[in-house]
């Protein structure tokens, strides 16, 4: 079935270091994988997302990439700050429309 | 574009009592997704509309929970009896069709089933 392993379920990094988030999902035939920052009380909002025929996209301090033989994808943070305190979710889209949800990350930037 | 609206923000109600919960799509949004937030269970998809039809409801949980989506800007999630293991964030989500599969999310419905 349609599935997402997230690891890890949390994560504390020294401010200034670097953040890596993994995730395998089980679906060969998904071509987007989006992820989704939430701060605590608020909503999941999208950071960044790849498709299928892109292998890194990269947006200022945050970068994904894309190993579709092996399914799995990864989230990097550089020069973490304090505001990357979050939980950081990635998705992919499964058959149909919808998108599955990995468990999440806590991520905890100690300055 | 205010996003997606939902309400309440908030309910706190006693087991056996229903629970309905409101949701705005963003105008123009073909797709809107009902999710479910729970420390346990995480993100999880309840349902899912396309033009206002139920397209896939295999995440509800049982036959209490139904969800109806009368026109293209309203939806509804409801509970009925509701049990305090319902107590959760039930997130509303919108993306326009053919667009690059963003979505986005309100604010979310923070329940508590006494």
């Amino acid at each position: 079935g349609e599935n997402v392993e997230q690891h890890p379920s949390t994560l504390s990094v020294q401010e200034g270091d670097s953040a890596v988030i993994k995730c395998t999902y089980s679906d060969s035939a998904s071509n987007y994988f989006p992820w989704y920052k939430q701060e605590l009380g608020k909503r999941p909002q999208l950071i960044i997302d790849i498709r299928s025929n892109v292998g890194e996209k990269k947006d200022q301090r945050i970068a994904v990439t894309l190993n579709k033989t092996a399914k799995h994808f990864s989230l990097h943070i550089t020069e973490t700050q304090p505001e990357d305190s979050a939980v950081y979710f990635c998705a992919f889209k499964a058959a149909g429309n919808k998108l599955t949800f990995g468990g999440g990350t806590r991520v905890l930037v100690k300055p | 574009d205010a996003g997606v609206i939902q309400s309440p923000r908030h309910e706190v109600t006693e087991m056996g009592q229903e629970v309905t919960l409101r949701c705005k799509p963003i105008s123009g949004h073909d797709y809107l997704f009902w999710y479910r937030q729970t420390m346990m269970r995480g993100l999880e998809l309840l349902i899912y509309f396309n033009n206002n039809v139920p397209i896939d409801d295999s995440g509800m949980p049982e036959d209490r929970f139904s969800a109806k989506m009368p026109n293209a800007s309203f939806s509804t999630l409801k509970i009925q009896p509701s049990e305090p293991r319902d107590s959760a964030v039930y997130f509303c989500a919108s993306r326009r069709q053919g667009e690059a599969n963003v979505l986005t999310f309100g604010a979310g419905s923070r329940l508590t089933v006494l």
